[in-house]
């Protein structure tokens, strides 16, 4: 199994704090992930990165920041919760390979956030 | 975005049945891959098919990717209860990501 670890792995807070997803991960793996998993959405893409200090945003980015100051770790903040961010959270990890994009992805185990 | 459809939502089978499943979209993808998820934990990759006409198998499960490049079908002959669980479709195109479809989920009872 890919190594990849959550935290924290259950959450509950309240509308309007901060709240930061960490995850870490040890196979050196150049791209990491972050999506959001809703009943009727399956899973969206938050944020991406592609390198240390290199992030893109996904298809549901808004209300979301994300940093990446070290391969293994890649940090999702939600800057002031909203109810509407109650979800399920993975990211995941995949290797760069050159000339071929659309690596497979591993998954990390999610965090379940929910916000009152 | 490129969307990606899975058909059935849902799907519920006796032990032994075979089924199979489809992920359909408008767009081609240069690649495309199947996951299973399981309650409470990440999806798993299956396989990754891409080429057109490709065929893979994985013990019981056969993956199929159309010849154009925007439709695949996942079969299983003989349906086990660990068989049980979330199956996603995820396709790639130019960039780093990948669109997923919204799933299968299948029930397989003893």
């Amino acid at each position: 199994d890919a190594g990849i670890t959550q935290s924290p792995r259950h959450k509950v807070t309240e509308t309007g704090t901060p709240v930061t997803l960490r995850c870490h991960q040890t196979e050196n793996h150049r791209y990491m992930y972050w999506y959001r998993q809703d009943p009727g959405h399956g899973l969206r893409l938050i944020h991406y990165s592609y390198g240390v200090k290199d992030t893109d945003k996904g298809e549901v980015s808004d209300g979301y920041s994300v940093s990446r100051s070290k391969t293994e770790d890649f940090l999702l903040t939600l800057e002031s919760a909203t109810s509407s961010q109650t979800s399920v959270y993975f990211c995941a990890i995949s290797e760069s390979r050159t000339g071929s994009r659309n690596q497979p992805q591993h998954f990390g185990d999610g965090t379940r956030l929910s916000i009152l | 975005t490129q969307l990606l459809e899975q058909s059935p939502q849902f799907l519920s089978i006796q032990e032994g049945e075979n089924l199979t499943v489809y992920c359909n979209s408008s767009s081609v993808f240069s690649s495309l891959q199947w996951y299973r998820q399981e309650p409470g934990e990440g999806p798993v990759l299956l396989v990754t098919v891409v080429t057109g006409g490709e065929v893979k198998k994985l013990k019981r499960l056969t993956f199929q990717f159309g010849d154009a490049r925007k439709d695949s079908s996942l079969h299983i002959t003989a349906a086990q209860p660990g068989d049980t669980g979330l199956y996603l479709c995820a396709g790639g195109d130019s960039g780093y990501a990948l669109n997923f479809g919204k799933g299968t989920s299948l029930l397989v009872t003893p």
